[in-house]
């Protein structure tokens, strides 16, 4: 089976800015989950959704935001960026208790 | 609140000198606990998942095990290619929680 895909796998974008990113998860998984990794905080969790709804949700801004589709590929999307939200952003696909996570994209704000 | 605290930092070894990372964890209700691998600039790779006390699983030259406080990732004669930074996980009743991981860097 193929991997966890992100696309796209790098951004720079300017402070004020808005980003949308995509995940595909592994065929057959239902639930995505969205993390921020940074050098100071480590992974933090963003939200997780399963069959098109939110299930949980992080301690993010209101800024940060997602959705699921019905083929279960998911989109995140960050407005009005600050410098803070350069991050590497990881997606993760899950078929039960385990996550699988993708390549990340990493994000850049100037 | 769910807490992971992994140690140490970060860990230099020789190759073939075995060793051992801590993850000690406090959860509500813990469903699983998990081992990742990440090299720099990708995404986590999935390792190991631990469910009760006792529990043990290895793979190659690692090995974690698991009790009601913490869990240990064993590498036993390491090489190079083991250099890594692993990441401890719980999940508990809704979210996972990571710890900030242990550098690992082996020397040939």
């Amino acid at each position: 089976k193929a991997g966890v895909t992100q696309t796209p796998r790098y951004l720079i974008k300017t402070r004020g800015q808005q980003v949308t990113l995509s995940c595909s998860p592994i065929s057959g998984h239902r639930s995505v989950s969205w993390y921020q990794q940074t050098p100071g905080q480590g992974l933090q969790f963003l939200f997780e959704y399963f069959s098109e709804t939110q299930r949980n949700k992080g301690n993010f801004p209101g800024r940060f935001s997602g959705r699921q589709f019905s083929n279960s590929r998911s989109e995140m999307n960050v407005s009005t960026l600050e410098l803070g939200d350069s991050a590497l952003y990881l997606c993760a696909s899950g078929d039960g208790n385990t996550q699988y996570f993708g390549p990340g994209t990493r994000l850049t704000v100037l | 609140e769910d807490q992971v605290t992994q140690s140490p930092e970060a860990l230099r070894l020789q190759e073939g000198e075995s060793s051992s990372l801590n993850c000690s964890y406090t959860v509500s209700g813990l469903r699983g606990l998990f081992w990742y691998r990440q090299d720099p600039g990708k995404g986590p790779e999935f390792l190991f998942t631990l469910y009760s006390a006792g529990e043990e699983k290895e793979k190659e030259r690692l090995k974690a095990t698991l009790t009601k406080k913490e869990s240990f990732l064993h590498i036993t004669a390491p090489k190079p290619e083991d250099s890594a930074t692993y990441l401890c996980a719980v999940q508990g009743y809704s979210t996972l929680t990571f710890g900030k991981g242990t550098m690992l860097l082996v020397s040939p």
